[in-house]
Formats: C-alpha cells, structure tokens, sequence
C-alpha cells in the first residue's frame, strides 16, 4: 500500500470548513483514498472513501486531484466534536487484500471557538 | 444496532502475568481485526479474522500473543505472559463480508486500555 505525508496539525475556527490534506505520490491506479478519525478516547471511525471522482457524504467531502497524487478532506463546518485526528490511507479493494488499515501519524485538528 | 464492545475498558497487570481481552463484533459481521496502539506509536494491525479462521496474522508482534474466534463470533487476545512493552490500546474493529472488488468500512470498538506494570 502507497504511503501517506499529513501536516502533524491543524486548526480550525468553529463553524468554518476544514480542509485536511494528504499527499500520495506513489499510489498506484488500484488504490483507494480513505479517511478516518479518531476522537479522544474512542476507537477510529470511518468517514469517507474514494478511488478518482470526489466524494461526498452527510460527514464530509473528499477532493482528489486529477493526478490522484494528493487530496483534500473537507469538514464544511466545524464543529468543537470534530477535534480529533484524521488519518489518510490508501488502500487496495479486492479479495487479495484482507481489509487491512495500515494508519499513518495522521493530522490532530484542533477546532478552536 | 449494537456497536463493537470490548472488555474490559481497562486492564492493570504486573509483568508476567496473563490477560485476555474480549472482542464482540457488530452481530453479522464475518471480518474481525485487531489493531494496536502503543505509547507514541501509530495505530498498528495485528491480525484479521474472517468468522473463526486467522486470515491475516502478520502483524502478531511475537508468540506471547494469542487470538482466537470460536465459532466465529466474539475473539479473545491473550498476552502470556506480558511485558512492559505491550502496554497500549487494543482495538477491535469488525466489517461486513468483503465482495470482490468491494470495501465495507471497519467499525472500531472503544478499545481496551492495558497497563503493564
């Protein structure tokens, strides 16, 4: 699986949009973009995957250049509930893969009033 | 729905002894994982289950660590015996049945806290 490059950290003012970036030069045209958090004390949650298209859902969006070399997680209005630390992976899907999450360091978002 | 539980939230043990931790997954879910979270360290996988069989075990640290899932239900990990090191939070996740071509995101549990003295 392609490694990920995140900013250690990054904060945002209440009910504005987070924009979260990753960078992975080196994926491949099979690999999947993923992003999930981890809330303080909590296990880490799903938020989003895509493959080349942007994607959206009722918790964010996710922007993939052209290139696919990079992408940008999209909070379109922070709330204090969104600090956490959002981890950007690239994945492979298909049964040779066992669905295994290979985390990074990933990005603390501090949501600041 | 029932979200992932584990047991128990919190273990303190003295270094060579025994603990075993619990996992029960979203009801329905075949796939298990266990992941793992030392001090400073990175979330790291360990294992993946598939209902009772070990599909992936290559991130199991050394043999002190042993999971199982009878049944194909809940899993056990047990460390035996523990050392310092292996203070961290375990993470159980669980996934619906991977079709081919698919993904279906991993429901992590709360995790479980053990302390190694």
């Amino acid at each position: 699986d392609a490694k990920t490059t995140q900013p250690t950290s990054m904060d945002c003012a209440e009910g504005r949009a987070a924009n979260l970036p990753c960078n992975h030069s080196t994926i491949s045209g099979n690999e999947y973009v993923y992003w999930y958090r981890q809330i303080h004390s909590q296990g880490p949650q799903y938020i989003i995957h895509g493959l080349k298209n942007n994607e959206t859902n009722e918790m964010a969006s996710l922007i993939i250049t052209e290139d696919r070399k990079s992408s940008t997680l999209i909070l379109p209005h922070a709330t204090l509930r969104d600090t956490a630390v959002y981890y950007c992976i690239v994945r492979v899907h298909g049964s040779s893969n066992t669905g295994k999450l290979i985390f990074g360091q990933g990005t603390t978002l501090q949501v600041k009033p | 729905e029932a979200g992932v539980t584990q047991f128990p939230s919190h273990s303190v043990i003295e270094k060579g002894q025994t603990v075993t931790l619990r996992c029960d997954p979203i009801s329905g879910h075949d796939n298990l994982y266990w992941y793992r979270r030392v001090m400073g360290k990175e979330i790291k996988f360990l294992l993946h289950f598939v209902k009772e069989s070990k599909q992936d075990e290559s991130g199991m640290p050394n043999n002190r660590f042993l999971a199982e899932r009878t049944g194909g239900t809940y899993s056990t990990l047990k460390v035996q015996p523990a050392e310092l090191e292996d203070s961290g939070v375990y993470f159980c996740a669980s996934s619906r049945g991977i079709l081919a071509g698919g993904y279906n995101e991993q429901f992590f549990g709360p995790g479980t806290r053990l302390t190694v003295l």
